[in-house]
This record gives C-alpha cells, structure tokens and sequence, in this order.
C-alpha cells in the first residue's frame, strides 16, 4: 500500500504566477488534509477536504488560494499570482476516519 | 483556540543520554495528543498517539509520553537515544470532537552526538 503521495516535490515559480500542488492520499482514504511549513516553524493548518466537499477551510487564506478534492484524482491547492511570502513546505495528509493522519513527503515551494 | 508550545526549540544530546522534550496545549475539551518525528530530508512520521485510557504512551523506536491531564502536558521521553534519533520532533494535538486537524507546536530540533 503505497503511502502519500504528492508532487511535485520541488517547485520554484516566479512572483504572479500560478503554483498547483498535488496530493494523492493512501489507498481507501476519503479525507485529505493540507499544511503549511513557513522557515523554522510547525505546520499550520489549511484545508479539510472530503472527497468533492471542503469541510473546514478555516486556515487558508482568504484569497489567491483554493483547493478541492475531485470525486477522481489528487486533491489540489492552488495558490494563484504567488509572492514570495508563500514560499513554504506544503504537506499532504489523509486519514481513513477523523483519527489517524499519514502524511506525505511535501512539496517545497519556492517563489523566486 | 487550540495551541501548542514546545519550549525546547533545539536540544543537543550524547548517545546514550536521557531524553524529555516538553510539550504543552491549551484547549478546555477533549483532545487527542500525538508526536510526530520528522529525520531530515524526509516526511512526517507518527511515533505514538494518545486518545484515551492509560496516559502513559508507548510508541515506535523506544519513544513514550506521558499525558498528565492536569499540567495539560505530554512530554516525549526516551532513556536511552542514539544518534538516528537526530530528527525534528512535533507535538500536536486535535480536538477529541468536531474538528479533528491538527494543530501542532513549532518543533524541537534534537541533535544526537556519536
């Protein structure tokens, strides 16, 4: 059973443009769960997703950031017109039920 | 609001020393407790959890914690540590009901030195 997956793992774009992050959870997972890793600090809560539903988007940023959880394929965050501010470890978790979380390996973002 | 405070930012150890990282929250409900080890390069991992039943915790890798409901604490102890313990160490905590994400402290970074 493979674990999470996102990629890509590295991604540098230039300030205005798009950034799109993916995450494909375990096997037989239905809740997808977002964080963001700013330098030397813990991660912080973004997005709570079931499959096609956001359950609780209460850590995302009002604006230029959506995500969603497609009733086929990876969940997505999209960070639209990026500054560098966004620049952040992005991790990916799923969980089968509101227990346990697997995380994935992340994906650096770097806005140049 | 749930928080969580890790108060030893950066800790450096011998191999074979003890090991206690603090951890303390602050949320009036239920709640369940985790830490999570991050080695370098690579993604989160659970080492133990705590949801209810007996407050003394054991995990993966000789790691254990102890929740104490009246210090609102769940510190992380090992009693012997080994250099690929070196690692990023995060607790966190989530609501025993309702919202279940996480909510995690900002990490202690132990350094084990051979």
């Amino acid at each position: 059973n493979a674990g999470v997956m996102q990629n890509p793992r590295h991604l540098v774009r230039r300030r205005g443009q798009e950034a799109r992050l993916r995450c494909s959870p375990m096997k037989g997972h239905s809740h997808v769960y977002w964080y963001r890793q700013l330098p030397e600090e813990g991660l912080k809560f973004m997005v709570y997703l079931q499959k096609e539903n956001i359950i609780d988007e209460s850590g995302m940023p009002k604006e230029r950031f959506s995500a969603e959880f497609p009733k086929e394929g990876p969940s997505i965050l999209r960070i639209q017109q990026v500054v560098r501010g966004d620049s952040a470890a992005y991790f990916c978790a799923s969980s089968p039920s509101l227990q346990d979380a697997f995380f994935g390996p992340g994906t650096r973002l770097t806005v140049l | 609001a749930q928080s969580v405070s890790q108060h030893n930012h950066h800790v450096i150890l011998s191999e074979a020393a003890s090991l206690e990282l603090g951890c303390n929250y602050s949320y009036g409900g239920t709640v369940n407790l985790f830490w999570y080890v991050q080695y370098p390069g690579q993604h989160l991992q659970l080492l133990l959890k705590y949801f209810s039943g007996d407050p003394l915790v054991k995990g993966i890798k000789g790691f254990e914690a102890e929740f104490i409901k009246s210090k609102f604490s769940f510190n992380l102890r090992k009693p012997s540590v080994q250099w690929s313990d070196t690692a990023e160490y995060f607790c966190a905590v989530n609501a025993g009901t309702g919202r279940r994400a996480l909510t995690f402290g900002s990490g202690t970074r132990l350094q084990v030195q051979p």
